[in-house]
């Protein structure tokens, strides 16, 4: 059973707010992801980690910032928020191969 | 541009009933991924298919994927209301992420 934890699982939040989701990880994983889901579309990725330290834009644009500086941990910042930002985040996280992803289940994100 | 085609978009059927949902592209891959992902939760790894006309069964799912290794497709034998989800296939990115399809939504009625 996957180990990955997101928090909060429902967020409403005004316009403007600056606002932290967590992302936490037991299995020792090196590789960590996030990706976007919106209703009806494909998840896509906005950014991944390959270690501590290591952090690079997926292939979405977002305004969206993320750390790494524990193994465990991969927090996404959105220093103020808009309703543009509407959406699942999605937490996900793999070994070195990368042959599995295991996924968190996910924050959804309602900015008003 | 779609990588990754998935059909049908929504399927709702009865339990009891089969039925097969399909993903198709016109690159060849390494490797495809089925996930499912239930409502409010993140997908689950079902199956990675990794040989051309290779198949796999999972209990009451059989995947396949194509002899060209650009489709493959996902049939279910006596659905149940369990069998309710989002199915998505997928196939590795260059930077180790995963490239989704828009998936199909199963409904399974009692």
């Amino acid at each position: 059973e996957a180990d990955i934890y997101q928090t909060p699982r429902y967020l409403v939040i005004g316009t403007g707010k600056k606002i932290t989701l967590e992302c936490s990880q037991t299995m020792g994983h090196d590789k960590m992801y996030w990706y976007q889901q919106d209703p009806g579309m494909e998840l896509h990725l906005i950014h991944y980690s390959y270690g501590v330290n290591s952090t690079e834009k997926g292939d979405l644009s977002s305004e969206s910032t993320v750390s790494r500086i524990r193994t465990e941990h991969f927090p996404l910042t959105l220093e103020s928020a808009r309703p543009s930002h509407t959406s699942q985040y999605l937490c996900a996280s793999s070994d070195q191969t990368a042959y599995e992803q295991y996924f968190g289940p996910g924050t959804r994100l309602t900015v008003t | 541009t779609q990588l990754l085609e998935q059909s049908p978009q929504f399927l709702s059927i009865q339990e009891g009933e089969n039925l097969t949902v399909y993903c198709n592209s016109s690159s060849v891959f390494s490797s495809l991924q089925w996930y499912r992902q239930e409502p409010g939760e993140g997908p689950v790894l079902l199956v990675t298919v990794v040989t051309g006309g290779e198949v796999k069964k999972l209990k009451r799912l059989t995947f396949q994927f194509g002899d060209a290794r650009k489709d493959s497709s996902l049939h279910i034998t006596a659905a149940q209301p369990g069998d309710t989800g989002l199915y998505l296939c997928t196939f590795r990115g260059s930077q180790g992420n995963l490239i989704f399809g828009k998936g199909t939504k199963l409904s399974v009625k009692p």
